[in-house]
């Protein structure tokens, strides 16, 4: 089974804080992803990566960043942490860009910045 | 570019009624489209997946659901829910966002009550 792994379920910062949230997977997969989920607005992507070392720009990437530096661990980096930073996040791996693409997710981490 | 819209934000339905999730979606090529459900606290977990062939997919946990390309639509359903069936559930669409990969774009989610 495809295992996707978040550092923490729970997460308590202050504002102006620089948080770092990780995600690991452990089926060599060529993707992954940073969502955040919002009552009301679903599941809106951060960032994704398809490759170590590369990035790319999802639909709501201001405040974040990311890093990839091995193919299986995927960082998501709040550089300053803001109260509207407060979500539920999700990391999602998938196994290349071809075919289905299905993605496979890890439980969530829910940020709470005070 | 792509869209889904799930019509419904929260459905409450009895235990042993029948269910249908509806999704529609807006995409310019042949979909690849998914039903996920989270459960509280917990990730998204996929119940079924259409790209081709049968327009009626059979999932997990007894969901099926049909595509019909002429309403762009994607319904879940399930002949008699349970109450372990309770949850969100989102609907999402694969679509090729440049560079030569693909991403999901997910609804906004159906929130299921299931009354005992």
């Amino acid at each position: 089974d495809v295992k996707v792994t978040q550092s923490s379920r729970y997460l308590v910062k202050r504002t102006g804080e620089k948080v770092f949230l990780e995600c690991v997977q452990d089926m060599d997969h060529e993707n992954m992803f940073w969502y955040r989920q919002d009552p009301g607005l679903g599941l809106r992507l951060i960032y994704f990566s398809y490759d170590v070392k590369m990035k790319e720009k999802g639909d709501i990437p201001e405040g974040y960043s990311v890093s990839r530096e091995k193919k299986e661990r995927f960082s998501l980096i709040l550089e300053s942490a803001s109260t509207n930073q407060t979500s539920m996040y999700l990391c999602a791996s998938s196994l290349s860009s071809k075919g289905w693409n299905e993605q496979f997710f890890g439980p969530g981490t829910r940020l709470t910045v005070l | 570019a792509q869209s889904v819209t799930q019509p419904d934000i929260h459905i409450t339905v009895s235990e042993g009624a029948s269910l249908e999730l509806r999704c529609n979606y807006s995409y310019g090529a042949t979909p690849y489209l998914f039903w996920y459900v989270q459960s509280p606290g917990q990730g998204l977990q996929l119940l079924l997946k259409y790209f081709s062939g049968d327009t009626l997919v059979q999932g997990i946990k007894g969901f099926e659901a049909e595509f019909k390309r002429s309403q762009s639509s994607f319904n879940l359903r399930k002949p008699s829910v349970h109450w372990s069936d309770a949850a969100e559930y989102f609907c999402a669409v694969r679509a090729y966002s440049g560079a030569g990969s693909y991403q999901l774009t997910f609804g906004k989610g159906t929130k299921l009550s299931v009354i005992p």
